[in-house]
């Protein structure tokens, strides 16, 4: 399976720590991206990271890739109660459509890391 | 631009019943999804749109459920009959393009048979 698995499952912290969320994924990817849901919302998009790059960072945000161990990071500085969420990894992947010859390209998703920020 | 926009946010039906969820992407994005959403199981992507055209359909869980795109501006997503095994909560997607692009998630409708 193409799916990436986040770690740890549930992390709970101060306000003000750092938090860091891994990625393990299993086949090679074109980019990865993090996502970020609030309870009862939809997803919503962070960053996204491409194959070819180690690291990006974006505010508060910072982003790394390592496509040698399959993993990526996502670290969020100086955390704050807003910061509370699931947050999701995505990789990509083309997979064939059974008896079409064409390939299907699609992002799956991660279970995710369920972040508590106290205040 | 509104984003995405999901109808109903919640659904509530028995068992046998028909549900019908409805969907209105960013205007002047190629792609369309669907996904599941459950605590078990996760993000799940059910089928996907290009241009109004299903390209995927393989994680449609079976024949109870069906998925239409009109127009550009319209999808909906259809279970027949409806059963508990069902209930979930239901993402509508979209994306500029396919490839190295973010997905842009709606609201979402949660689903509920009893």
């Amino acid at each position: 399976s193409q799916q990436g698995e986040e770690d740890p499952q549930a992390l709970s912290i101060q306000e003000g720590e750092n938090a860091t969320m891994n990625c393990s994924y299993k086949t090679s990817i074109n980019n990865l991206q993090w996502y970020r849901q609030n309870s009862g919302r939809g997803l919503v998009h962070l960053i996204l990271i491409r194959s070819n790059e180690r690291e990006k960072h974006s505010g508060r945000l910072r982003v790394t890739l390592d496509t040698s161990k399959k993993s990526s990071s996502l670290l969020i500085t100086a955390s704050r109660a807003a910061d509370t969420a699931s947050y999701f990894c995505a990789t990509d992947a083309t997979v064939p459509i059974e008896d079409s010859g064409a390939g299907s390209y699609q992002l799956t998703f991660g279970k995710g890391t369920k972040l508590s920020v106290i205040p | 631009d509104a984003g995405v926009i999901q109808s109903p946010r919640h659904e509530v039906t028995e068992m046998g019943q028909e549900v019908t969820l409805r969907c209105k992407p960013i205007s002047g994005h190629d792609y369309l999804f669907w996904y599941r959403q459950t605590m078990m199981r996760g993000l799940e992507l059910l089928i996907y749109f290009n241009n109004n055209v299903p390209i995927d359909d393989s994680g449609m869980p079976e024949d109870r459920f069906s998925a239409k795109m009109p127009n550009a501006s319209f999808s909906t997503l259809k279970i027949q009959p409806s059963e508990p095994r069902d209930s979930a909560v239901y993402f509508c997607a979209s994306s500029l393009r396919q490839k190295d692009y973010e997905q842009y998630f709606g609201p979402g409708t949660r689903l509920t048979v009893t």
